[in-house]
């Protein structure tokens, strides 16, 4: 089965600088990686995702990246704010009818002042 | 618009006792239901999936079971608890032909004593 790796679990950066996560999956036929974001004792949130025909997807302050060639991915938060700490997945998916998807073990962001 | 309601939010439940978690979607039909584990600091787990009403694939074995006795319900069961149960726990739905999108309500925090 898929096996998704995500580094680093903790980062800490200050208010304006950026930030990126990184993920690496294992299974070649994995066409859709979302990210979603989860504030302490919340649901997880969708912020992103991009699938496996694109190379980058950009949102306002938050853009991913993807190279099937490696088989891994990117999320890069610019300008980041405290608002933006929190814990962040990235999950990894071939679609199916029952959408199956494994999740990284999330990294802890903590923007500080 | 869909809504996703899980209940109760949190739980304290002796070792030994049993356990029913419920879940409901509104605003769609057919949907794909998910439900997730997440241990204290760690990743998220898919427990358990289903695609349509009695329809159940379990993921990972262990002291729970699922049960879908209508459309936009899903339950989590089990007859008695461990201490390794303890988590939060996460329903989750996917629409059946746009299945990639996932999203989660608001999690029960369970706490096995």
């Amino acid at each position: 089965g898929e096996n998704v790796e995500q580094h680093p679990s903790t980062l800490s950066v200050q208010e304006g600088d950026s930030a990126v996560i990184k993920c690496t999956y294992s299974d070649s036929a994995s066409n859709y990686f979302p990210w979603y974001k989860q504030e302490l004792g919340k649901r997880p949130q969708l912020i992103i995702d991009i699938r496996s025909n694109v190379g980058e997807k950009k949102d306002q302050r938050i853009a991913v990246t993807l190279n099937k060639t490696a088989k891994h991915f990117s999320l890069h938060i610019t300008e980041t704010q405290p608002e933006d700490s929190a814990v962040y997945f990235c999950a990894a998916s071939s679609t199916g009818t029952a959408s199956k998807l494994t999740f990284g073990t999330g990294t802890r962001l903590q923007v500080t002042l | 618009s869909q809504t996703i309601h899980q209940w109760p939010a949190t739980l304290v439940q002796p070792v030994g006792s049993p356990l029913s978690l419920e879940c409901t979607v509104e605003g769609t039909s057919n949907p794909n239901l998910y439900w997730y584990r997440q241990a204290a600091g760690r990743g998220l787990q898919l427990l358990f999936y289903s695609v349509g009403i009695g329809q159940i694939s379990s993921e990972v074995p262990q002291n729970l079971s699922a049960s879908r006795p209508q459309d936009r319900q899903f339950i989590l069961s089990s007859k008695k608890l461990l201490l390794s149960d303890s988590g939060f726990y996460l329903c989750a739905w996917t629409r059946r032909d746009r299945g990639e999108k996932l999203f989660f309500g608001s999690g029960t925090q369970l706490s096995v004593l």
